[in-house]
């Protein structure tokens, strides 16, 4: 079966750094999608991808956010300047069409991000 | 804006017995609704999806009803086992909403020996 492939699985950075979190979705899906858990909080959306650009952003994806499709295949997340409140689970996502389609979507394993 | 629910907040019941996962949301305007399955620290894994015209879908043992007009929808889970351990979320995308998908707070499921 299919999968959303996410690296790295765990992240440590220092307050300030720039990190980038890597996502190749599923190869045939049109719409890619980023999601963050803050531990013990609902996950929350932040950002979706469409036709190589972004298609609707949360009031949390602000300027030190920016998404990538860099190749046919990858898709990535970028924090130019990470914050202790960054640290999460961050869920690449995708799907085969607008609004999940059929076949709904289709999460990745998450990269939990550590901010110190 | 919308808003999902999930009743109860965590559960435990012994192995065997049946039971059943409460999810509601607040603008009965949706496209689909979709059910996952968190285990602690890992991914999101989909279990069902129901689109808006449907009243319920089945995968095994887990069966999930979708009531749109009451903003609500349901997850049976059949002869619980040890390993249906985990927390459940189920999340809606609203019709002309764009295609973000809004979570429930989640139900943490114990299934035990």
């Amino acid at each position: 079966e299919p999968e959303v492939t996410q690296t790295p699985s765990h992240q440590v950075t220092q307050m300030g750094q720039e990190v980038i979190l890597r996502c190749v979705p599923i190869s045939n899906h049109l719409y890619f999608y980023w999601y963050r858990q803050i531990l013990g909080q609902k996950v929350e959306f932040l950002v979706s991808f469409y036709n190589n650009e972004i298609s609707e952003k949360s009031e949390i994806f602000d300027d030190q956010f920016s998404v990538e499709r860099p190749d046919g295949s990858n898709f990535t997340l970028k924090i130019r300047s990470t914050k202790l409140e960054d640290s999460a689970m961050y869920f690449c996502a995708s799907s085969g069409n607008r609004e999940g389609g059929i076949y709904g979507y289709t999460f990745g394993s998450g990269t939990r991000l550590t901010v110190v | 804006k919308q808003e999902v629910t999930q009743i109860p907040a965590a559960l435990s019941v012994p192995e065997g017995e049946n039971l059943v996962l409460n999810c509601s949301f607040t603008d009965s305007a949706i496209y689909n609704l979709q059910w996952f399955r968190q285990d602690p620290g890992k991914g999101l894994t989909s279990l069902l999806l129901i689109q808006s015209s449907q009243r319920e879908q089945t995968s095994g043992r887990l069966n999930a009803s979708l009531d749109k007009s009451s903003g609500r929808s349901t997850l049976y889970i059949a002869a619980s086992q040890p390993g249906d351990s985990a927390t459940y979320l189920c999340a809606v995308i609203l019709t002309g909403g764009g295609n973000k998908l809004t979570f429930g707070t989640g139900t943490q499921l114990k299934v035990e020996l």
